[in-house]
């Protein structure tokens, strides 16, 4: 099946700085994408989703741009802070009736330094 | 982790011995998910249920089963453990039809000798 991608699997910012993390996916029939944390030893803890009928959705500090052009998500944070070094993941669902199976990206390692 | 209880969370075995993993969740949700987790793989879709008795195969099925006899309990079974199936195991539900959210239990840490 089609996969979703990142384009850097490391991501080192300072304390203070916006990352911005970024997927590329390719199956054009997902309509629904959802952006994941991982801390060490814990599972995957939901941040923020966007469905295909829209272009950005804000969270608290962060905010995912969805690219259906190019086929290009990304999550931005602002004001980086220590707590949020961890593994993120982008995902997609296969869009129609796809039962909630999501396809997970390999993820991106981000180290905030102080 | 939406109430959602894996167990166990750590376990080794021998390879050729079956092995099964639990989840359970206590919010009654109809859909369940088993992934697992390996280095440069992400997270990859073994099994899935929607509803009591109803299971179907994710991406990377060989070698496991399923079953779902009450809609609380969701188990995963190795049938005959082999070293490729070293990986953390992760149970997830979904919130609910409306909702594509998927909530993720802790874990299960599965080492095969």
């Amino acid at each position: 099946g089609e996969s979703v991608g990142l384009h850097l699997p490391t991501l080192s910012v300072q304390e203070g700085d916006n990352s911005i993390i970024n997927c590329a996916y390719s199956n054009s029939a997902s309509d629904y994408f959802i952006w994941y944390k991982q801390e060490s030893g814990k599972g995957p803890q939901f941040i923020i989703d966007i469905r295909s009928n829209m272009d950005k959705r804000q969270g608290q500090r962060v905010t995912v741009l969805l690219n259906k052009t190019v086929k290009h998500l990304s999550l931005q944070i602002a004001a980086t802070q220590p707590g949020d070094s961890a593994v993120y993941f982008c995902a997609e669902n296969a869009g129609g009736t796809s039962y909630g199976k999501l396809t997970f990206g390999q993820g991106t390692i981000l180290t905030v330094h102080p | 982790d939406a109430g959602i209880t894996q167990s166990p969370r750590h376990k080794v075995t021998e390879t050729g011995t079956p092995v099964t993993l639990r989840c359970h969740q206590t919010e009654n949700h109809r859909y369940m998910y088993w992934y697992r987790q390996d280095p440069g793989h992400g997270l990859r879709l073994i099994h899935y249920s929607y509803g009591v008795k109803d299971t179907d195969k994710g991406e990377v099925s060989d070698g496991y089963s399923v079953s779902r006899s009450k809609t609380e309990d969701f188990l995963l079974t190795l049938e005959s453990a082999t070293s490729s199936q070293t990986s953390v195991y992760f149970c997830a539900i979904r919130g609910d039809s409306n909702n594509e959210k998927l909530f993720f239990g802790s874990g299960t840490q599965l080492s095969v000798l």
